[in-house]
């Protein structure tokens, strides 16, 4: 299976920060990275697919990028409803892997 | 939009069978993929398997002995089937649209095995 690496495991930033998360994966994957967005008690949802691409209605302060084995997920201004756990996964080789994820709080 | 929901019991005995299912709004189980997510407490996300009304199935080779998924078109449902349950199969579990790329979660629903 190919281990999916992500740092950090947690962050607490200020209100309009930027903040970035990555994620290593142990063999190329190409692009096929997905980056999911996790709040309690809610289903997960799927922010960015194919490591750049914003899915449908999801805001523009989200991105990603990277490609082979070394992605980026950022938040360019971090909002309140933005605390959830955060969790890349590939989708290159079965069975998919997720990252440990990375919990995502407000200062 | 599809929505999806899990339900089935919480609590089951080890060396017991687990079905649980999903039922799905919003979009024909016909079409696309359907697969099964879990996460252990303090752990991260493990993907269990997918299958298709065309019979298309694929699952995780360190359950494959023991899972089944399939659907039944007729309530738009598809049910996962976990056999020889441990606790190390205590996990909260979610269904799921995708093939290895979720596309729509649903909010998962706690399964503990314990005698």
């Amino acid at each position: 299976d190919i281990q999916m690496t992500q740092s950090p495991s947690s962050l607490s930033a200020s209100i309009g920060d930027r903040v970035t998360i990555t994620c290593q994966a142990s063999q190329d994957i190409l692009t096929s990275l997905n980056w999911h967005q996790h709040k309690p008690g809610k289903a997960p949802r799927l922010l960015i697919y194919g490591a750049s691409n914003l899915e449908t209605g999801v805001p523009s302060r989200f991105s990603g990028s990277g490609s082979g084995t070394d992605f980026t997920f950022t938040i360019s201004s971090l909002q309140p409803e933005d605390v959830a756990t955060y969790y890349c996964q590939q989708s290159d080789n079965l069975p998919p892997t997720f990252g440990g994820g990375t919990k995502v709080e407000i200062k | 939009q599809v929505q999806l929901q899990e339900s089935g019991p919480g609590l089951v005995k080890p060396s017991e069978t687990l079905s649980l299912t999903c039922t799905v709004s919003g979009d024909s189980i016909r079409s696309f993929y359907w697969s099964w997510i879990r996460q252990p407490p303090g752990r991260t996300l493990e993907w269990i398997g997918y299958s298709s009304f065309s019979g298309t199935s694929n699952y995780n080779p360190s359950l494959a002995s023991r899972v089944a998924i399939s659907l039944d078109t007729s309530k738009n449902q598809f049910t996962l089937r976990l056999t020889s349950l441990t606790s190390a199969d205590t996990a909260v579990y979610y269904c799921a649209r995708g093939k290895a790329s979720p596309v729509s979660w649903g909010q998962g629903t706690l399964v503990t095995v314990s005698s």
